[in-house]
Protein backbone atom coordinates (compact mmCIF):
# COMPACT_ATOMS: atom_id res chain seq x y z
CA UNK A 1 0.00 0.00 0.00
CA UNK A 2 1.44 3.71 -0.81
CA UNK A 3 1.55 5.96 2.35
CA UNK A 4 3.77 7.65 4.77
CA UNK A 5 4.90 5.82 8.06
CA UNK A 6 5.59 7.21 11.08
CA UNK A 7 7.27 5.24 14.02
CA UNK A 8 7.15 4.80 17.11
CA UNK A 9 3.59 6.13 17.41
CA UNK A 10 4.42 7.07 20.91
CA UNK A 11 7.91 7.47 22.53
CA UNK A 12 8.95 8.71 25.83
CA UNK A 13 11.82 10.15 26.72
CA UNK A 14 14.07 11.82 29.69
CA UNK A 15 14.85 15.35 29.46
CA UNK A 16 18.09 16.31 28.04
CA UNK A 17 18.23 13.40 25.21
CA UNK A 18 18.27 13.23 21.89
CA UNK A 19 15.43 11.98 19.89
CA UNK A 20 14.81 10.83 16.58
CA UNK A 21 11.30 10.30 15.10
CA UNK A 22 11.10 8.59 11.55
CA UNK A 23 9.29 9.14 8.88
CA UNK A 24 8.89 7.24 5.18
CA UNK A 25 6.88 7.68 2.53
CA UNK A 26 6.50 5.49 -0.46
CA UNK A 27 4.44 7.93 -2.63
CA UNK A 28 7.43 9.13 -4.58
CA UNK A 29 7.09 12.50 -3.27
CA UNK A 30 9.64 15.13 -3.79
CA UNK A 31 8.63 17.05 -0.63
CA UNK A 32 8.39 16.12 3.04
CA UNK A 33 7.23 18.18 5.89
CA UNK A 34 7.24 18.12 9.74
CA UNK A 35 4.78 19.54 11.52
CA UNK A 36 3.92 19.77 15.34
CA UNK A 37 0.76 20.44 16.91
CA UNK A 38 0.34 21.16 20.21
CA UNK A 39 -3.37 20.66 22.19
CA UNK A 40 -5.94 23.16 20.72
CA UNK A 41 -3.59 24.41 18.12
CA UNK A 42 -3.36 23.89 14.40
CA UNK A 43 0.02 22.43 12.86
CA UNK A 44 3.49 24.64 12.90
CA UNK A 45 5.83 23.89 10.32
CA UNK A 46 9.16 22.81 11.41
CA UNK A 47 11.30 21.90 8.19
CA UNK A 48 10.30 20.76 5.31
CA UNK A 49 12.50 19.48 1.94
CA UNK A 50 11.41 19.72 -1.36
CA UNK A 51 14.26 17.72 -3.06
CA UNK A 52 17.13 14.97 -1.49
CA UNK A 53 20.03 16.65 0.47
CA UNK A 54 18.07 19.60 0.91
CA UNK A 55 15.65 21.33 3.73
CA UNK A 56 14.72 24.16 4.56
CA UNK A 57 13.85 25.49 7.91
CA UNK A 58 10.01 26.54 9.02
CA UNK A 59 8.49 28.99 11.86
CA UNK A 60 9.81 26.99 15.09
CA UNK A 61 13.00 24.89 13.54
CA UNK A 62 15.13 26.10 16.69
CA UNK A 63 15.47 22.78 18.53
CA UNK A 64 15.77 20.81 15.99
CA UNK A 65 16.85 18.81 13.35
CA UNK A 66 16.75 16.84 9.92
CA UNK A 67 18.32 15.15 6.91
CA UNK A 68 16.56 14.14 3.46
CA UNK A 69 19.21 11.99 2.17
CA UNK A 70 16.74 9.52 0.42
CA UNK A 71 13.99 10.35 -1.26
CA UNK A 72 11.87 7.78 0.84
CA UNK A 73 13.05 9.27 4.20
CA UNK A 74 13.02 12.70 5.91
CA UNK A 75 14.15 11.80 9.56
CA UNK A 76 13.42 14.34 12.48
CA UNK A 77 15.77 15.14 15.45
CA UNK A 78 14.73 16.64 18.60
CA UNK A 79 17.53 17.69 20.68
CA UNK A 80 17.75 18.47 24.06
CA UNK A 81 17.91 22.31 23.16
CA UNK A 82 14.30 21.86 22.42
CA UNK A 83 12.39 23.57 24.82
CA UNK A 84 9.16 22.09 25.42
CA UNK A 85 9.06 19.29 23.17
CA UNK A 86 6.27 17.18 24.73
CA UNK A 87 3.74 17.28 21.48
CA UNK A 88 1.59 15.61 18.28
CA UNK A 89 4.26 15.09 15.14
CA UNK A 90 3.17 14.61 11.88
CA UNK A 91 5.10 14.07 8.85
CA UNK A 92 3.69 14.62 5.46
CA UNK A 93 4.72 14.60 1.86
CA UNK A 94 3.22 16.12 -1.44
CA UNK A 95 3.95 16.89 -5.06
CA UNK A 96 6.37 19.71 -5.91
CA UNK A 97 4.79 21.34 -8.71
CA UNK A 98 2.48 24.29 -8.80
CA UNK A 99 0.36 24.22 -5.41
CA UNK A 100 -1.99 22.42 -7.00
CA UNK A 101 -1.15 18.73 -4.81
CA UNK A 102 -2.57 18.16 -0.87
CA UNK A 103 -0.34 17.20 1.71
CA UNK A 104 -0.92 13.17 3.01
CA UNK A 105 -0.23 13.00 6.54
CA UNK A 106 1.43 9.73 8.82
CA UNK A 107 -0.33 8.50 11.44
CA UNK A 108 2.09 10.81 13.84
CA UNK A 109 4.05 10.44 16.82
CA UNK A 110 3.05 11.96 20.26
CA UNK A 111 6.65 12.82 21.99
CA UNK A 112 6.22 12.88 25.78
CA UNK A 113 9.49 14.23 27.62
CA UNK A 114 9.28 12.75 31.29
CA UNK B 1 3.27 38.07 7.16
CA UNK B 2 1.73 35.16 5.51
CA UNK B 3 -1.23 33.99 7.95
CA UNK B 4 -4.47 32.19 7.85
CA UNK B 5 -6.69 32.76 10.44
CA UNK B 6 -10.19 30.64 11.07
CA UNK B 7 -13.43 31.16 12.92
CA UNK B 8 -14.78 30.21 15.51
CA UNK B 9 -12.26 28.38 17.39
CA UNK B 10 -14.78 26.45 18.65
CA UNK B 11 -18.48 25.42 18.00
CA UNK B 12 -20.99 23.18 20.09
CA UNK B 13 -23.92 22.51 17.85
CA UNK B 14 -27.36 19.80 18.40
CA UNK B 15 -27.38 16.99 15.79
CA UNK B 16 -29.21 18.30 12.58
CA UNK B 17 -27.75 21.70 12.89
CA UNK B 18 -25.86 23.36 9.80
CA UNK B 19 -22.86 25.10 10.43
CA UNK B 20 -20.48 27.16 8.23
CA UNK B 21 -16.39 27.74 9.39
CA UNK B 22 -15.06 30.11 8.09
CA UNK B 23 -11.09 30.89 6.74
CA UNK B 24 -9.18 34.11 5.89
CA UNK B 25 -5.87 34.24 4.74
CA UNK B 26 -3.61 36.91 3.77
CA UNK B 27 -0.53 34.55 1.67
CA UNK B 28 1.25 35.72 -1.35
CA UNK B 29 1.86 33.41 -4.03
CA UNK B 30 -1.36 31.81 -3.25
CA UNK B 31 -1.92 28.55 -5.16
CA UNK B 32 -5.08 26.65 -3.33
CA UNK B 33 -6.69 26.67 -0.55
CA UNK B 34 -7.13 23.14 1.21
CA UNK B 35 -9.93 21.60 4.20
CA UNK B 36 -8.60 18.69 6.21
CA UNK B 37 -10.83 16.67 9.16
CA UNK B 38 -8.94 15.76 12.15
CA UNK B 39 -10.02 13.27 14.42
CA UNK B 40 -7.61 12.66 17.36
CA UNK B 41 -5.34 11.41 14.46
CA UNK B 42 -3.79 12.91 11.15
CA UNK B 43 -5.62 15.22 9.17
CA UNK B 44 -7.73 13.32 6.56
CA UNK B 45 -8.00 15.69 3.25
CA UNK B 46 -11.86 16.64 2.15
CA UNK B 47 -11.74 19.99 -0.15
CA UNK B 48 -9.13 21.80 -2.39
CA UNK B 49 -10.09 25.18 -3.87
CA UNK B 50 -7.96 27.00 -6.49
CA UNK B 51 -10.92 28.91 -8.07
CA UNK B 52 -13.59 31.59 -6.88
CA UNK B 53 -16.97 31.00 -6.76
CA UNK B 54 -16.97 27.30 -7.47
CA UNK B 55 -18.42 24.93 -4.87
CA UNK B 56 -16.76 21.81 -4.04
CA UNK B 57 -19.38 19.59 -2.61
CA UNK B 58 -19.13 15.96 -1.11
CA UNK B 59 -22.02 14.77 0.49
CA UNK B 60 -23.51 17.11 3.73
CA UNK B 61 -20.01 19.35 3.12
CA UNK B 62 -19.59 21.70 0.84
CA UNK B 63 -17.33 24.37 0.39
CA UNK B 64 -16.41 27.63 -1.54
CA UNK B 65 -13.46 30.18 -2.39
CA UNK B 66 -14.10 33.71 -2.79
CA UNK B 67 -9.84 34.92 -4.25
CA UNK B 68 -11.27 38.39 -3.85
CA UNK B 69 -12.10 38.89 -0.54
CA UNK B 70 -9.64 35.92 0.68
CA UNK B 71 -11.38 33.65 2.24
CA UNK B 72 -13.52 30.35 1.99
CA UNK B 73 -16.17 28.78 3.91
CA UNK B 74 -16.90 25.17 5.05
CA UNK B 75 -20.54 24.43 5.32
CA UNK B 76 -21.81 21.21 6.77
CA UNK B 77 -25.43 20.42 6.81
CA UNK B 78 -27.71 18.21 8.96
CA UNK B 79 -24.40 17.63 11.34
CA UNK B 80 -24.05 14.00 13.19
CA UNK B 81 -22.02 13.07 16.06
CA UNK B 82 -19.67 11.48 13.37
CA UNK B 83 -18.47 15.35 12.40
CA UNK B 84 -17.00 16.00 15.85
CA UNK B 85 -13.66 16.74 15.16
CA UNK B 86 -11.08 19.72 14.13
CA UNK B 87 -11.80 21.14 10.74
CA UNK B 88 -8.24 22.24 9.40
CA UNK B 89 -7.64 25.15 7.00
CA UNK B 90 -4.63 25.46 4.58
CA UNK B 91 -3.13 27.27 1.99
CA UNK B 92 -0.83 26.14 -0.67
CA UNK B 93 2.14 28.44 -2.18
CA UNK B 94 3.52 26.03 -3.99
CA UNK B 95 6.63 25.47 -1.47
CA UNK B 96 4.64 25.45 1.80
CA UNK B 97 1.37 24.81 3.22
CA UNK B 98 0.35 27.71 5.99
CA UNK B 99 -1.90 26.43 8.56
CA UNK B 100 -4.68 27.87 10.76
CA UNK B 101 -5.13 27.04 14.20
CA UNK B 102 -8.53 25.05 13.45
CA UNK B 103 -11.91 24.98 14.30
CA UNK B 104 -12.89 22.26 16.80
CA UNK B 105 -16.65 21.75 16.19
CA UNK B 106 -18.71 18.97 18.55
CA UNK B 107 -21.85 17.89 17.55
CA UNK B 108 -24.23 17.19 20.71
CA UNK B 109 -27.00 13.85 20.23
Amino acid sequence: DGGITQSPKYLFRKEGQNVTLSCEQNLNHDAMYWYRQDPGQGLRLIYYSQIVNDFQKGDIAEGYSVSREKKESFPLTVTSAQKNPTAFYLCASSIVGQGLSTQYFGPGTRLTVL
Amino acid sequence: EDKVVQSPLSLVVHEGDTVTLNCSYEVTNFRSLLWYKQEKKAPTFLFMLTSSGIEKKSGRLSSILDKKELFSILNITATQTGDSAVYLCAVSTGNQFYFGTGTSLTVIP
